[in-house]
């Protein structure tokens, strides 16, 4: 069956230096790959998409990659901020009628 | 700026008891979701709708469960008898048809207690 993990580690960080979060797939071949946020008691909020022909996608201080042969896409937070401490969830997105959620990987920043 | 919105906030029902959620999604979007997730896991696909039928459903979306787009404006979960297990936030979501990023709108969500 279809598999994402993600760090189920917090990742903790000092503010101003960059998150790298790790989302890794199996068993799936998606059209998209999407980058969500969700803050406690939140729904998701869409941050990204990168396409399966896609290597890279830059959004502010925000950069995807997205590797199909690895099946792995690392989800870059440049410059960080308290702010930006949430759970960052990897969703594969079948271009139609299905997402899957991967579990998250929360991060803090300290300040 | 238009958002999904979701009613109510918080539900609390016994234990075999039929339950409606409901949502608003933004308008003009044509895709419609409903995801839960329990307490501490991860967001799980029920079932996404598309020119007012199911498209694609989950294996948790069984008889118990059905969906609703009774006027052109509110989306609305059922669950026909509640378990203990049934617990959870309940997300919708809403996409345009065409969209450069695919991405789904959230709403707040619906906390569902089973007692």
């Amino acid at each position: 069956s279809q598999k994402i993990e993600q760090n189920s580690e917090a990742l903790n960080i000092q503010e101003g230096k960059t998150a790298t979060l790790t989302c890794n797939y199996t068993n799936y071949s998606p059209a998209y790959l999407q980058w969500y946020r969700q803050d406690p008691g939140r729904g998701p909020v869409f941050l990204l998409l990168i396409r399966e022909n896609e290597k890279e996608k830059r959004k502010e201080r925000l950069k995807v990659t997205f590797d199909t042969t690895l099946k792995q896409s690392l989800f870059h937070i440049t410059a960080s901020q308290p702010a930006d401490s949430a759970t960052y969830l990897c969703a594969l997105f079948d271009g139609g009628f299905k997402t899957i959620f991967g579990a998250g990987t929360r991060l803090f920043v300290k300040a | 700026e238009p958002e999904v919105t979701q009613t109510p906030s918080h539900q609390v029902t016994q234990m075999g008891q039929e339950v409606i959620l409901r949502c608003v999604p933004i308008s003009n979007h044509l895709y419609f979701y409903w995801y839960r997730q329990i307490l501490g896991q991860k967001v799980e696909f029920l079932v996404s709708f598309y020119n007012n039928e199911i498209s694609e459903k989950s294996e948790i979306f069984d008889d118990q469960f059905s969906v609703e787009r009774p006027d052109g404006s509110n989306f609305t979960l059922k669950i026909r008898s509640t378990k203990l297990e049934d617990s959870a936030m309940y997300f919708c979501a809403s996409r345009p048809g065409t969209s450069e990023y695919n991405e789904q709108f959230f709403g707040p969500g619906t906390r569902l207690t089973v007692l």
